[in-house]
């Protein structure tokens, strides 16, 4: 099939990391994706990762892709309340035009 | 500063009625898509397009059809709306040439803030 998938909520207190997870099933994937959609607002690429890389580290975010697994996650370090938003997980697949989305992880960060 | 903008953020509409939702992008972007937002469900792709005048489905067409007469323009048209289209609508837009914009070569979609459509 062509899900991605990873949780629906996370909640976790202020300073502490969050790690969102998110599997996938299509092993010819070239890029995946983690957007942020904040309250109100469309989607927005928060970071992303080619298919030939482990890891990949952006300030606060780090990327963990895992091929054998298809499994990617998010780890947001020192998280703060305006990192509360809603992350997807996403991937294209070599050739055709479509990114397919998870269902989106809501990430609750409390005070 | 790179922008998709949508016609309306929220739009009510009875069952029945032909419902239009207008979508703009100022990037000189080939590829136009349309996905509708439901929680639980995250993005599904309704239609997209990728050149003008050009459509092809997606996963969830039924009930909807699209217009791209100008390259900057995709419309998404419901013929005759009904209550189980209440949703959130979002448009976006990619680039097909790499180097265009910082990060076009990734393919990355840029989104517009969404239409809220409540079909009464």
């Amino acid at each position: 099939g062509e899900d991605v998938e990873q949780s629906l909520f996370l909640s976790v207190r202020e300073g502490d990391s969050s790690v969102i997870n998110c599997t996938y099933t299509d092993s010819s994937s070239t890029y995946l994706y983690w957007y942020k959609q904040e309250p109100g607002a469309g989607l927005q690429l928060l970071t992303y990762i080619f298919s030939n890389m482990d890891m990949k580290q952006d300030q606060r975010l780090t990327v963990l892709l895992n091929k054998k697994d298809k499994h990617l996650s998010l780890r947001i370090a020192d998280t703060q309340t305006g990192d509360s938003a809603i992350y997807f997980c996403a991937e294209k697949r070599t050739g055709g035009f479509k990114t397919i989305f998870g269902a989106g992880t809501r990430l609750f960060v409390k005070a | 500063d790179v922008k998709v903008t949508q016609s309306s953020r929220y739009l009510v509409k009875r069952t029945g009625e032909k419902v239009f939702l207008e979508c703009v992008q100022d990037m000189d972007h080939e590829n136009m898509f349309w996905y509708r937002q439901d929680p639980g469900l995250g993005l599904r792709l309704i239609y997209f397009s990728y050149d003008v005048k050009m459509k092809e489905k997606g996963d969830i067409p039924e009930g909807y059809s699209v217009s791209r007469e100008k390259k900057e323009r995709f419309s998404l048209i419901l013929e005759s709306a009904s209550t189980n289209q209440t949703s959130m609508y979002l448009c976006a837009s990619s680039s097909m040439i790499p180097g265009q914009g910082t990060k076009s070569s990734y393919n990355e979609q840029f989104f517009g803030p969404g239409t809220r459509l409540t079909v009464l």
